[in-house]
């Protein structure tokens, strides 16, 4: 257990609001990772954190912003939700740092969807 | 660019052994990673090739052989609680990003 966890576990929203998903972290690594999750596309990296205050884009951010004000916080922003953005979301983090084994631990995940 | 693919699905009977493959086109990477993941969960990892060759954790085994831009997954004496999806994932030189692949549903059978 790599002491992750997000909030909501579950979301229902309207176009155009705005969402914010939580993930917090016990543990004090320094990466961490926000992915999407859809049938026949496996998981798709959002953005990324390296440390307070740094982040950066993953393949999928448009329409995505993030925030890490605490080492143990990463927050994943939808300005202004669309139905595309209905998805389970996943915050991972990597212990070892970001050029090691690859190994990446999982929260539970958020599934958002957008009416 | 990386992308990776994989079988959708794959099929078998408990205690036998089923290899989940993973080819990929790319232009360099670190290593090759395995996840399993069950419905409604979240994916975990299960191993990782940094060289060429088998790696062995218990009932999984995974290989990986840069030459030929392949790897796979073994899972052997299937149980009914392997029956999950799997993904392969690899690190890309160029962009630093992990890319995974679209996945493989295993069914176990009794």
């Amino acid at each position: 257990d790599a002491g992750i966890t997000q909030s909501p576990r579950h979301k229902v929203t309207e176009t155009g609001t705005p969402v914010t998903l939580r993930c917090h972290q016990t543990e004090n690594h320094r990466y961490m990772y926000w992915y999407r999750q859809d049938p026949g596309h496996g998981l798709r990296l959002i953005h990324y954190s390296y440390g307070v205050k740094d982040t950066d884009k993953g393949e999928v951010s448009d329409g995505y912003s993030v925030s890490r004000s605490k080492t143990e916080d990463f927050l994943l922003t939808l300005e202004s939700a669309t139905s595309s953005q209905t998805s389970v979301y996943f915050c991972a983090i990597n212990p070892q740092g970001w050029t090691s084994t690859d190994t990446q631990y999982f929260g539970p995940g958020t599934r958002l969807t957008v009416l | 660019g990386q992308s990776l693919e994989q079988p959708s699905e794959v099929t078998a009977v408990e205690g036998a052994i089923v290899q989940i493959n993973c080819t990929y086109q790319t232009s360099g990477f670190y290593g090759l990673s395995w996840y399993q993941q069950h419905d409604g969960g979240a994916p975990t990892f299960l191993s990782y090739n940094a060289l060429d060759g088998l790696e062995e954790t218990g009932r999984f085994s995974s290989f990986l052989s840069r030459s030929d831009s392949y790897g796979y997954l073994l899972l052997q004496e299937l149980q009914m609680k392997d029956s999950a999806s799997y993904f392969c994932a690899v690190r890309d030189q160029n962009t630093d990003k992990l890319i995974f692949g679209t996945g493989t549903r295993l069914q176990v059978f009794p």
